[in-house]
């Protein structure tokens, strides 16, 4: 049973371009939770689906950033116009249920230059 | 406003000796509790958890304590071994409105000695 799968490993992108980070949560797993870690910093909650629908997304900033995790296929966390300052760690968590534990992904080290 | 506070960023241990990594918090609507454990460029991993209606939970070498009338919970591990030198995060659950976030301490980075 694969773990979350999240690609890339390593985006590295101009400011103004857009970024899509993709999450294969692990299998059967309906709950996926994304997650932002500056540097010298703790995760930082950003957005929870659930198949089709955002749950909680009172941690993506008001603009620029949007997620989904259509029926079929990854969640994608994507961001318009990167800045420096979205350059971080992004990781993605996914669990059965809502009561049971949420396991992480290897993340995705985003680069703005 | 920090929820979760890790208030040592290292700690550093012999191996062989008992490691504890303690962790704050103030909302008191959190009912769930969990530890990761983090290598470099990699993902957090699971570690141990415990819910707000217990006051210990053990497995193995890891050991959770909770206190909620001090809204305090540690991490025991012993015997601490060097395998276990890694970022350690204390993270909280806030059950609001049907979501199931985790609110993250900033991290301890212990290091164990061989």
């Amino acid at each position: 049973n694969a773990g979350v799968m999240q690609n890339p490993r390593h985006l590295v992108r101009r400011r103004g371009q857009e970024a899509r980070l993709r999450c294969s949560p692990m299998k059967g797993h309906s709950h996926v939770y994304w997650y932002r870690q500056l540097p010298e910093e703790g995760l930082k909650f950003m957005v929870y689906l659930q198949k089709e629908n955002i749950i909680d997304e009172s941690g993506m900033p008001k603009e620029r950033f949007s997620a989904e995790f259509p029926k079929e296929g990854p969640s994608i966390l994507r961001i318009q116009q990167v800045v420096r300052g979205d350059s971080a760690a992004y990781f993605c968590a996914s669990s059965l249920d809502r009561d049971t534990e949420a396991f992480f992904g290897q993340g995705t080290r985003l680069t703005v230059v | 406003d920090q929820q979760v506070k890790q208030n040592s960023p290292s700690l550093s241990v012999q191996e062989g000796r008992i490691s504890i990594l303690n962790c704050d918090y103030t909302n008191s609507m959190f009912d769930y509790f969990l530890w990761y454990k983090k290598y470099p460029a990699e993902g957090p991993t699971f570690l141990i958890s415990i819910s707000s209606i217990k006051d210990k939970n053990e497995d193995g070498r890891f050991t959770v304590f909770l206190n909620k009338s001090a809204k305090h919970l540690s991490l025991h591990i012993v015997p601490s071994q060097p395998g276990d030198s890694a970022v350690y995060f204390c993270a909280a659950r806030a059950t609001q409105g049907g979501s199931e976030k985790l609110v993250f301490g900033k991290g301890t980075k212990l290091t164990v000695n061989p």
